[in-house]
């Protein structure tokens, strides 16, 4: 089945000790990218990338890092987590010359 | 700022009635709008799509249709099912690859 996972999909924590959301793939698309959900502001894009080892910025990628080392993987990773960053934490990808993104079920991230 | 946006954070409709959701965006670069539907506990799926070159597009019970000069798009479901009840985004994008998401309307189709 062709799908998009994200491990853990609940995640509690404190400030500053770091953590590695998992994303992986199955459909061999090139474009990953990252999204954090908050009410009253959508969707906003953190990171993607566009092929392994080709990574860029998108609205709010403060405080986030991201690796690209492997086609079906793109981990998102908060090196010292703050309280800002509690969210709801999605991934998607797509083929790159595709505009649909396909997403993960989500990452609930709460930061004490 | 927020680019894009979905000024009615929720609406209700009848089943068998008219769904109408609605968007605006301000950076006139964006060329590709999205439509994306999203079930609780669930991550967004993709349900329409239209291109800047186009005014229209429709696929099944879904319409888009795009006005550019007043920069707004909107979503027309007919007829509204119990099914369609979920939180609707809209998005747009000018790369292709960065994209600007709404803030969603959480439709309810009341049997």
């Amino acid at each position: 089945e062709a799908q998009v996972t994200q491990n853990p999909r609940y995640l509690i924590t404190v400030t500053g000790k770091k953590l590695t959301v998992t994303c992986s793939q199955n459909m061999n698309h090139e474009y990953m990218s990252w999204y954090r959900q908050d009410p009253g502001l959508g969707l906003r894009q953190i990171y993607y990338s566009m092929n392994v080892e080709v990574t860029d910025k998108g609205d709010v990628p403060e405080g986030y890092k991201v690796s690209r080392k492997e086609k079906r993987n793109f981990p998102l990773i908060l090196e010292s987590p703050s309280p800002n960053q509690t969210s709801l934490y999605f991934c998607a990808s797509r083929e790159l010359t595709g505009k649909t993104q396909y997403f993960g079920p989500g990452t609930r991230l709460t930061v004490l | 700022d927020q680019q894009v946006k979905q000024n009615s954070p929720s609406l209700s409709v009848q089943e068998g009635r008219i769904s109408i959701l609605n968007c605006d965006y301000t950076n006139s670069m964006f060329d590709y709008f999205l439509w994306y539907k999203k079930y609780p506990a669930e991550g967004p799926t993709f349900l329409i799509s239209i291109s800047s070159i186009k005014d229209k597009n429709e696929d099944g019970r879904f319409t888009v249709f795009l006005n550019k000069s007043a920069k707004h798009l909107s979503l027309h479901i007919v007829p509204s099912q119990p099914g369609d009840s979920a939180v609707y985004f809209c998005a747009a994008s000018s790369t292709g690859n960065q994209f600007y998401f709404g803030t969603g309307t959480s439709l309810t189709v009341i049997p």
